[in-house]
């Protein structure tokens, strides 16, 4: 049983270029999680989906962030036009319900050049 | 709003020696705790979690004790080893029943000399 996959896990963007950020969820799992962790920060919450569904897009940025689950493939994290500051890891979590027990991936480090 | 609060760090220690790291937390209600550990190049895995008051959790002979008087999880271990080194985030998890987003500490590098 595989756990969270997420890709890729580096990636390197120059500033204005889009950034696609992928997560395949544990099998049986329906409910995703986004957490951004910046250097020297913990990570932050962002985005909680379920299929199909945005639960609770609290942490997102107001601009240039979206977070989509579709009913068929991965969850996908896009930022669109790149700055320095979006510049961190990214990690997705999944879990069989909303009371928790999440599974990590191993993570996205997006680096804007 | 929910936070955590984990002792500054790094932290050096020498094999066998006795680990503790400090977290502290700002909840409303009765929030789950965790200590979650992040190897190098890694995601973050759960180490130990307490649901309620007084709870104890252990794992890989780190343990962590939810006390609601002083509001801390802090995380102890007898005799910690070279492979234990790695970052330590303390976190809540919100008992509002809307979902189970996490709210993290900074987090503490440890590094354990052989």
């Amino acid at each position: 049983n595989a756990g969270v996959m997420q890709n890729p896990r580096h990636l390197v963007r120059r500033r204005g270029q889009e950034a696609r950020l992928r997560c395949s969820p544990m099998k049986g799992h329906s409910h995703v999680y986004w957490y951004r962790q910046l250097p020297e920060e913990g990570l932050k919450f962002m985005v909680y989906l379920q299929k199909e569904n945005i639960i609770d897009e609290s942490g997102m940025p107001k601009e240039r962030f979206s977070a989509e689950f579709p009913k068929e493939g991965p969850s996908i994290l896009r930022i669109q036009q790149v700055v320095r500051g979006d510049s961190a890891a990214y990690f997705c979590a999944s879990s069989p319900d909303r009371l928790g027990g999440y599974t990590f991936g191993s993570g996205t480090r997006l680096t804007v050049v | 709003g929910d936070s955590v609060t984990q002792m500054e760090g790094p932290v050096t220690l020498s094999e066998e020696a006795f680990l503790t790291i400090n977290c502290t937390y700002t909840a409303t209600g009765y929030p789950s705790l965790f200590w979650y550990v992040q190897y190098p190049g890694e995601g973050l895995q759960l180490l130990l979690k307490a649901t309620k008051a007084d709870d104890k959790g252990s794992n890989k002979g780190f343990e962590a004790t939810y006390r609601k008087e002083t509001t801390s999880f802090h995380l102890e271990k007898g005799s910690v080893q070279v492979s234990d080194s790695a970052v330590y985030f303390c976190a809540l998890s919100g008992n509002t029943g809307a979902n189970s987003k996490l709210t993290f500490g900074k987090g503490i590098t440890l590094s354990v000399r052989p």
